[in-house]
């Protein structure tokens, strides 16, 4: 089992709507979660980052983390054409915060106008 | 502006040749890491560093070696590259602060013949 898994997609949805992007991992004793967006060519950046179980939201991004389940996500609502990128999950393995982060293969989302 | 730059961005080499890929950061940052991207692999970790003098191996370290000597500096060395080298290369550096960004470089696209 990998220890960072996303489904690669592409996943599409038609612009306004709810993009759902999962994540699950295999360390239980992780205690940081990110999510990057990269566009073609470009590198990663960050969107947003979560620690606590439960909902965290910004804008139009909801990241949700069940550590129980080992599983983290990301909404966005009213998806937008400019969303369009891969989205990458990356946790932090282990339970202190260490340099060491694992990212899964990222989802590419496609949204439509 | 905060940034981290990697010199050179293009590169094309035989294999066999010694190359460097320099890394350097303006924020002062402790951690920094070495990332390789591959289609359907994702981004993988090579090494990082948590300070001076402090180095650790990532996912995939066979192949490489990497310094810190200075702070902002972390060099990625390839003392014999390999066709399998082949890959887009980011540098990335960030506080230890856990609510704090991840800063990745422009990405350093490597050919090895």
């Amino acid at each position: 089992q990998k220890e960072v898994e996303q489904n690669s997609g592409p996943l599409s949805v038609p612009e306004g709507a709810i993009a759902s992007l999962n994540c699950t991992y295999s360390d239980r004793g992780s205690q940081s979660f990110f999510w990057y967006r990269q566009y073609s060519g470009k590198s990663p950046e960050l969107i947003m980052f979560i620690y606590s179980n439960g909902d965290k939201e910004d804008g139009r991004f909801t990241a949700q983390l069940n550590k129980a389940s080992q599983y983290v996500s990301l909404l966005i609502r009213d998806s937008q054409p400019s969303d369009s990128a891969t989205y990458l999950c990356a946790v932090n393995i282990g339970s202190s915060n260490t340099g060491k982060l694992i990212f899964g293969q990222g989802t590419t989302l496609q949204v439509k106008p | 502006e905060a940034q981290v730059t990697q010199n050179p961005r293009y590169l094309i080499t035989v294999t066999g040749k010694k190359l460097t890929v320099t890394c350097s950061q303006n924020m002062n940052h402790e951690y920094m890491s070495w990332y390789r991207q591959d289609p359907g692999l994702g981004l993988r970790q090579i090494y990082y560093s948590m300070n001076v003098e402090v180095t650790d191996k990532g996912d995939v370290p066979e192949g490489y070696k990497v310094s810190r000597k200075e702070k902002r500096n972390f060099p990625l060395i390839l003392e014999s590259p390999s066709p399998n080298q082949t890959s887009l290369y980011f540098c990335a550096s960030r506080s230890p602060d856990t609510s704090d960004t991840q800063y990745f470089g422009p990405g350093t696209r490597l050919t090895v013949l």
